[in-house]
């Protein structure tokens, strides 16, 4: 059964730093893994999501990565602003079962101007 | 246009009320997803159609009932909900669900239900 890990659970940074967060999932027959970030009672907003066969994805001051082999993704978060804070969460996209995300229990970002 | 909106934003209803949770998306996707968010709580998928067929229930209660009437419209239909019901209710749709295509799932904003 796919578990998908999140680490850390909560992040506080001061505004300017770099950051990753990691994700990691037990079984690497993934289609592809997706990162999400949530603000405080709204929706998900997809931020990028890697194939299976990429290595990684870049967009604007994120950068994810994917190693399934050893089954874990980093979302690099570069210059981090006070508009970062949010809940970050990662979600594989499992082979052979009709489109289903299992998600992690997220990070929580709070970057402090 | 890569939005897919959800109405009402909020819902309050009793527990023998009728009530629908309404998704549209114009993007051409042919998958559609409900997931249910309790707080602090990643979201859980509860029902996924594909080519307005559902495709996946996962064991969720008959209390919820799941509509696709076209390509563009999914609807949860709610009928004696329980207090632990309380939650926010987001849809999701994308290309497809064919694991070897390029499908990213996108989300509404959500519609946060609260069962007294």
């Amino acid at each position: 059964k796919q578990e998908v890990t999140q680490i850390p659970a909560a992040l506080s940074v001061p505004e300017g730093e770099n950051l990753v967060l990691n994700c990691s999932f037990t079984d690497s027959a993934i289609y592809n893994l997706q990162w999400f970030r949530q603000d405080p009672g709204k929706g998900l907003t997809s931020l990028l999501l890697i194939q299976s066969s990429q290595r990684e994805q870049t967009s604007g001051r994120l950068n994810a990565s994917l190693d399934k082999s050893s089954g874990r993704s980093t979302l690099y978060i570069a210059a981090s602003q006070p508009g970062d804070s949010a809940t970050y969460l990662c979600a594989v996209k499992v082979s052979n079962q009709g489109g289903k995300l299992i998600f992690g229990q997220g990070t929580e970002l709070s970057v402090k101007p | 246009d890569t939005e897919v909106t959800q109405t009402p934003k909020h819902l309050v209803m009793g527990m023998t009320n009728k009530k629908s949770l309404k998704c549209e998306q114009h993007m051409g996707h042919r998958a559609m997803y409900w997931y249910k968010q309790k707080a602090k709580k990643p979201p859980e998928l509860m029902f996924v159609y594909s080519y307005e067929k559902l495709s996946i229930n996962e064991s969720v209660p008959s209390r919820f009932s799941p509509e696709c009437p076209n390509s563009s419209l999914l609807n949860l239909h709610l009928h004696a909900l329980q207090p632990e019901d309380s939650a926010l209710y987001l849809c999701a749709s994308s290309n497809t669900v064919s694991g070897e295509s390029y499908n990213e799932q996108f989300f509404g904003p959500g519609t946060r239900l609260t069962v007294l």
